[in-house]
């Protein structure tokens, strides 16, 4: 069965780094998303993308973050200048389409540790 | 805002029926959805329900929506050991990005 992927499963940085965290979504899926949840809070959306440009962002979603769709499989989040309240797991999703059903299929997710 | 809320912990004896509750605040969400997370994993949709219904059941799963308390709720019929997991109440709209939010999660612990 498809699975959304995601690299790495854990990811330890020093605040001030630049963390780029990686997902492969499903591969017929033209919508990807990036969602992150603080150690013992709730998940939190982050960006929507579709047809190469950003579909909607949260308000969390500051000039320190980017998403990219480098080539035909990949979706990437980067974190510029990471601060020690970046450290959250984050998932990346992805869908067939949006309306009607939208499952988003959410990879198991990156754990961002910001030292 | 919008915002999700769950209770954060339910217990449960094995055979019995499971119900997690929520409640959201966004009068537009047009796509209710509950979400499993065992441990390790990412977020698996269970089901799902748009505004217009009042009830979905799928297998041993019942979703009830009441639109006008905004309050959903998953029932889960004869519980087993393989159902402890976070279920996450999450609502959408349907906007063109399709931001999803999310409750916090109820724990379900099932005791044999």
């Amino acid at each position: 069965e498809p699975e959304v992927t995601q690299t790495p499963s854990h990811q330890v940085t020093q605040m001030g780094q630049e963390v780029i965290l990686r997902c492969v979504p499903i591969s017929n899926h033209l919508y990807f998303y990036w969602y992150r949840q603080i150690l013992g809070q709730k998940v939190e959306f982050l960006v929507s993308f579709y047809n190469n440009e950003i579909s909607e962002k949260s308000e969390i979603f500051d000039d320190q973050f980017s998403v990219e769709r480098p080539d035909g499989s990949n979706f990437t989040l980067k974190i510029r200048s990471t601060k020690l309240e970046d450290s959250a797991m984050y998932f990346c999703a992805s869908s067939e389409y949006t309306g009607g059903r939208n499952e988003q299929f959410f990879g198991p997710g990156t754990r961002l540790t910001v030292l | 805002g919008e915002d999700v809320e769950q209770s954060l912990f339910l217990s449960v004896r094995e055979g019995d029926s499971s119900v997690i509750n929520c409640t959201y605040t966004d009068s537009s969400s047009t796509y209710l959805y509950w979400y499993k997370q065992e441990p390790g994993a990412g977020l698996q949709l269970l089901t799902y329900i748009f505004s217009n219904m009042d009830m979905k059941q799928d297998q041993r799963l019942t979703v009830l929506l009441n639109k006008k308390d905004k309050h959903l709720s998953l029932r889960i019929a004869d519980t087993q050991t393989g159902d402890s997991a976070i279920y996450f109440c999450a609502e959408a709209s349907n906007t063109g990005g399709f931001k999803t939010i999310f409750g916090a999660g109820t724990r379900l612990f099932v005791k044999a």
